[in-house]
């Protein structure tokens, strides 16, 4: 199994443009978490999916963050304008629905300059 | 409403001694227990967990984690550790039920000098 897989690896862009994190979760995981993680505020929960259908989305900072979940395979998220204070790593991960356990993907390293 | 708290942020310790790392948490039912590993530029991954049954949990690696349900902490413990246990650890807790999010700690820095 590939494991969780997530694109691009890293991610250089501009204040004010659009970046669209992209999410493959493993195949028959049917809950996907998606994080960020900064040295200042640790990691940290933004939205999760169960069954494609978000529960939880209180973690999102604000507005400019936006999630899908079109099907049971891709997820992605959305920033739109980003700021500098965005920059991070953010992680996607996946949890079977038999286990309770979750699998991440290698992240996404953003920089917004 | 669910919590844990990582008692330690960094843990120094010298190669083939043994550490313990700290984790209580707090949670008005029944949960599910897990320790996470970080490596450097790495997504976490599953060290051990506990779901029921036997209070002592062995992990990968060597390392293993006791649950105390009257203390309610579940702390992480190795015996002898490597260069290479050098990493991040996370606990984390969450409700009984698959359909739950699970609450992490703030991570404790492991560092293992020769």
């Amino acid at each position: 199994d590939a494991g969780v897989i997530q694109s691009p690896r890293h991610e250089v862009t501009e204040m004010g443009q659009e970046v669209t994190l992209r999410c493959k979760p493993i195949s028959g995981h049917n809950s996907l978490f998606w994080y960020r993680q900064t040295m200042m505020r640790g990691l940290e929960l933004l939205i999760y999916f169960n069954n494609n259908v978000p529960i939880d989305d209180s973690g999102m900072p604000e507005d400019r963050f936006s999630a899908k979940m079109p099907n049971a395979s891709f997820s992605t998220l959305k920033i739109q304008p980003s700021e500098p204070r965005d920059s991070a790593v953010y992680f996607c991960a996946s949890r079977p629905n038999y286990g309770n356990e979750q699998f991440f993907g290698p992240g996404t390293r953003l920089t917004v300059l | 409403a669910q919590s844990v708290t990582q008692l330690d942020s960094q843990v120094p310790v010298f190669e083939e001694a043994p550490v313990e790392l700290r984790c209580n948490y707090s949670s008005s039912v029944s949960v599910y227990l897990f320790w996470y590993v970080q490596y450097p530029n790495q997504g976490l991954q599953l060290l051990l967990k506990y779901l029921s049954g036997s209070t002592l949990v062995k992990g990968i690696n060597g390392f293993e984690a006791e649950f105390n349900k009257s203390q309610t902490s579940f702390h992480l413990r190795k015996p002898s550790v490597h260069i290479s246990d050098t990493a991040e650890y996370f606990c984390a807790v969450s409700h009984n039920t698959n359909a739950g999010k699970s609450t992490f700690g703030d991570g404790t820095t492991l560092t293992v000098k020769p």
